[in-house]
């Protein structure tokens, strides 16, 4: 079992719709990131947290430390975040990141 | 400001062939930095993982090397590819403020 789990694998959503990713993690861990891959492969980091809830845009991060769970959400999702998402986590006293396997994203219009 | 250079972006090797993949961290000093790799429809993996100068741990026994010549330089390498090194490499690197990530480089071993 990974320590980082993330759900759904695949996710496919109408234009418009409210969009929700999930990551547990079974580990301690010092922050999570939040990471959006496109087809072509390149990364980009899109939060970084360690507690509580970052907002950017459209897109919203929240973490729960006692529960051990974080959530992506992405409000008046668009086909242009049609991407992988990604979460990440470097384990407190390794160090390494840890990802998830990724959750693939579809919207359609 | 923190970039990350990773080069080449493609590459088509026979079997066989020795690789050789850098990347080049800036803006920062004693990063960790990792090589992970992504086979087709699957997540990415961690292969090495790098603390400082020399420092090299590997998370996956394979055909692959690593190394870091100097603080923020890491490559990956290879004596001899399989077919199965196929894949979308990634370095990257965090130091607790945030983690970075290079462009990639899709590997073909035809």
């Amino acid at each position: 079992k990974n320590e980082v789990e993330q759900s759904p694998q695949n996710l496919t959503a109408q234009e418009g719709e409210f969009i929700t990713i999930n990551c547990s993690y079974s580990v301690g861990i010092s922050a999570l990131h939040w990471l959006q891959q496109h087809p072509g492969g390149g990364i980009v980091s899109l939060f970084m947290l360690s507690s509580g809830k970052k907002k950017h845009g459209r897109l919203i991060a929240t973490i729960n430390i006692q529960e051990k769970h974080s959530s992506l959400h992405i409000t008046a999702s668009h086909p242009r975040d049609s991407a992988v998402y990604i979460c990440a986590a470097p384990l407190q006293g390794a160090q390494k990141l840890v990802f998830g396997q990724g959750t693939r994203l579809t919207i359609n219009p | 400001s923190q970039t990350i250079h990773q080069w080449p972006a493609t590459l088509v090797q026979p079997v066989g062939s020795p690789l050789s993949l850098e990347c080049t961290v800036e803006g920062t000093s004693n990063p960790n930095l990792y090589w992970y790799r992504q086979a087709a429809g699957r997540g990415l993996q961690l292969l090495f993982y790098s603390v400082g100068i020399g420092q090299i741990s590997s998370e996956v026994p394979q055909n692959l090397s690593a190394s870091r010549p100097q603080d923020r330089q890491f490559i990956l390498s290879s004596k001899k590819l399989l077919l199965s090194d196929s894949g979308f490499y990634l370095c990257a690197w965090d130091q607790g403020s945030g983690a970075f990530f290079g462009q990639g480089t899709r590997l073909t071993v035809v």
